[in-house]
């Protein structure tokens, strides 16, 4: 099955600095690959995606870069603010009705 | 839209009850339903695929009697832990996937058993 790997574990960053996570994937019929930030006992909240058809998405101060050769994909994040600061996962799923594998995890502190 | 309500929220059980939690998709039909596991500071963990209508598609190592899964309808799906023990307190959320608009989470339910 799918594995995805997630580094770092932990991130601290100064506001106003970028912030990169990076996750590499081993199925190579994953195609679809979200980013979630998770605040202590809550839902995962989306905050960006990517399809396999497409190298990079951004949106405001997120971008996300895709490397179906190398299967990994990160998440880049300019202007951190301390609001930024919580746990960010990546995932990743083969498609229609295919469930998501998460990645490990980074913490991101974001101190002002 | 898209929204899947989880219930409850939280729950305290003593060791050897059992415990339901239910997700329920208010503006969509559900054929499929995710459940995973969240220990502190760990990752999502799939527990378990639930589908309208049949039995549920267990991930390797998880326990199929003592994880029950119940997904009757398009708009409800429940997960029961049976005779739980404290190594089961766990942040327990289930998950939809919506045509044209993606992976939908519910809330949470976290299970302190003492």
């Amino acid at each position: 099955g799918e594995n995805v790997e997630q580094h770092p574990s932990t991130l601290s960053v100064q506001e106003g600095d970028s912030a990169v996570i990076k996750c590499t994937y081993s199925d190579s019929a994953s195609n679809y690959f979200p980013w979630y930030k998770q605040e202590l006992g809550k839902r995962p909240q989306l905050i960006i995606d990517i399809r396999s058809n497409v190298g990079e998405k951004k949106d405001q101060r997120i971008a996300v870069t895709l490397n179906k050769t190398a299967k990994h994909f990160s998440l880049h994040i300019t202007e951190t603010q301390p609001e930024d600061s919580a746990v960010y996962f990546c995932a990743a799923s083969t498609g229609t009705a295919s469930k998501l594998t998460f990645g490990t995890g980074t913490r991101l502190q974001v101190t002002l | 839209g898209a929204v899947v309500s989880q219930h409850p929220s939280w729950v305290i059980c003593k060791s050897g009850t059992s415990v339901k939690i239910e997700c329920r998709s208010l503006d969509f039909q559900a054929t499929t339903m995710f459940w995973y596991r969240q220990f502190p500071k760990q990752s999502l963990m799939l527990m378990a695929t639930s589908n309208e209508g049949s039995k549920a598609t267990y991930e390797q190592g998880v326990e199929k009697d003592k994880f029950l899964i119940n997904h009757a309808s398009l708009t409800l799906s429940t997960l029961t832990v049976t005779s739980a023990h404290p190594e089961d307190s766990s942040f327990y959320i289930c998950s939809a996937l919506v045509e044209n608009y993606g992976y939908t989470f519910g809330s949470g339910t976290r299970l302190t058993v003492v």
